[in-house]
């Protein structure tokens, strides 16, 4: 069973608005998250991470929002820019337990 | 510095051969690992090196995966026989410190499978 889910396999912006991706959790026991971002024919690259104790980490023009209660985190890029178009994949650890990945969303930001 | 490194970049094979997966982890990074993506799916953990032990295998298949680490350098991840499940893409991650999951990790461009 899923214990991390990106329910939306795609999402298109415009340039320069506000990109969100969701991913949500089962597991209350994960306590660091993270989001990785995958261009065609390449593995995934580190974009940002949050820990359980933080509600909010900031990286220039991406965000990561974790409500604990909901299960939810979100990634916010802003402005979004037309290199930004990629698959980006959500994950989650608890201690030391391997990574676990949702399916990822395929982001296209429109010029 | 050069970053993970993953041979082959494709290989197609028949159903029943056997298959050679190799991954050179960025320099003196100590921890490495294997993940396979089936087409739409998930990015699945298969295992966990820490130089040249297994520190988790947790997420092999099945007794037809078979992954070493001579030496603590390079990796190979070895299927026999291949059957057509196996298809995906395996990608190849490393990490800096001995201390587990809160390093990030550095994938490779990963080894695209398929099997006939």
């Amino acid at each position: 069973d899923q214990q991390v889910k990106q329910n939306s396999p795609s999402l298109s912006v415009q340039e320069g608005r506000i990109s969100i991706l969701n991913c949500d959790y089962t597991n209350s026991m994960f306590d660091y998250f993270l989001w990785y971002k995958k261009y065609p024919a390449e593995g995934p690259t580190f974009l940002i991470s949050i820990s359980s104790i933080k509600d909010k980490n900031e990286d220039g023009r991406f965000t990561v929002f974790l409500n604990k209660s909901a299960k939810h985190l979100s990634l916010h890029i802003v402005p979004s820019q037309p290199g930004d178009s990629a698959v980006y994949f959500c994950a989650a650890s608890r201690g030391n337990t391997p990574l676990v990945f949702g399916k990822g969303t395929r982001l296209s930001v429109i010029a | 510095e050069a970053g993970v490194t993953q041979f082959p970049s494709h290989s197609v094979i028949e159903k029943g051969q056997t298959v050679t997966l190799r991954c050179d982890p960025i320099s003196g990074h100590d921890n490495l690992y294997w993940y396979r993506r089936v087409m739409g799916k998930e990015i699945k953990f298969l295992l966990h090196f820490v130089k040249e032990s297994k520190q988790d295998e947790s997420g092999m298949p099945n007794n037809r995966f078979l992954a070493e680490r001579t030496g603590g350098t390079y990796s190979t991840l070895k299927v026999q026989p291949a059957e057509l499940e196996d298809s995906g893409v395996y990608f190849c991650a490393s990490s800096q410190r001995i201390t587990g999951w809160r390093e990030t990790q550095y994938f490779g461009p990963g080894t695209r499978l398929l099997v006939l």
